[in-house]
């Protein structure tokens, strides 16, 4: 239902933009996220985004850096990653909220993509 | 919020009652939810609302607390439940944050 794709082997400092496409739910009426794992690690919440675009957050980590977005009309959900640095090396799941407003738990994963920051 | 779980692997026999402590660092009432990751695959949705089973979990998995302190319990260890287990914090959120993870093993 979530399919993610763009992870890359990618030179520290560059960007690259991640796509996720959902099918079998209403889209448009639900917050969607990206959830990353490192190899060995526990999950950690990146970003989200509201149902209408009107809000959207992000982590410490990546703020100032990322920029999440999604397409209602496409249902699809996008992560622009820019300066990347090492540490954003993992799986880079799409996730979905529950509610269409709200950061709270997830309930519906894709398979993920995976992002090698790395010279 | 910062969360603890404990202990950070364990190993059972198939049919023992398991369980798993989360612990925040401030109250979080009933917003923690528990997740399955098995080997090779995404994490699964077991328990929202710290008590909630989400559909389709089988019923031997229970979740409750409130406030601090949260647990986890299998109340009789299938193989099928070889996996880690991470609890999250939506309180308050965002930053939605997750546990460090429990390594579940069959003895």
């Amino acid at each position: 239902q979530l399919v993610e794709s763009g992870g890359d082997l990618v030179q520290p400092g560059r960007s690259l933009r991640l796509s996720c496409v959902a099918s079998g739910f209403t889209f448009e009426d639900y917050t969607m996220h990206w959830v990353r794992q490192a190899p060995g690690k526990g999950p950690e919440w990146v970003s989200g985004i509201g149902w209408n675009s009107a809000s959207m957050a992000y982590a410490d980590s990546v703020k100032g850096r990322f920029t999440i977005s999604r397409d209602n009309a496409k249902s699809s959900l996008y992560l622009e990653m820019n300066s990347l640095r090492a540490e954003d090396t993992a799986f880079y799941y799409c996730a979905k909220g529950p509610y269409a407003s709200g950061t709270w738990y997830f309930d519906v994963w894709g398979r993920g993509t995976f992002v090698t920051v790395s010279s | 919020i910062q969360l603890t779980q404990s202990p950070s692997s364990l190993s059972a026999s198939v049919g023992d009652r398991v369980t798993i402590t989360c612990r925040a660092s401030q109250g979080i009432t009933n917003y923690l939810a528990w997740y399955q990751q098995k080997s090779g695959t995404v994490p699964k949705l077991l328990i929202f609302g710290a008590s909630t089973l989400q559909s389709g979990v089988p019923s031997r998995f229970r979740g409750s607390g409130s406030g601090t302190v949260f647990t986890l319990t299998i109340s009789s260890l299938q193989p099928e439940d070889v996996a880690t287990y991470y609890c999250q914090n939506y309180n308050s959120a965002p930053p939605s944050t997750f546990g460090q993870g429990t390594r579940l093993e069959i003895k």
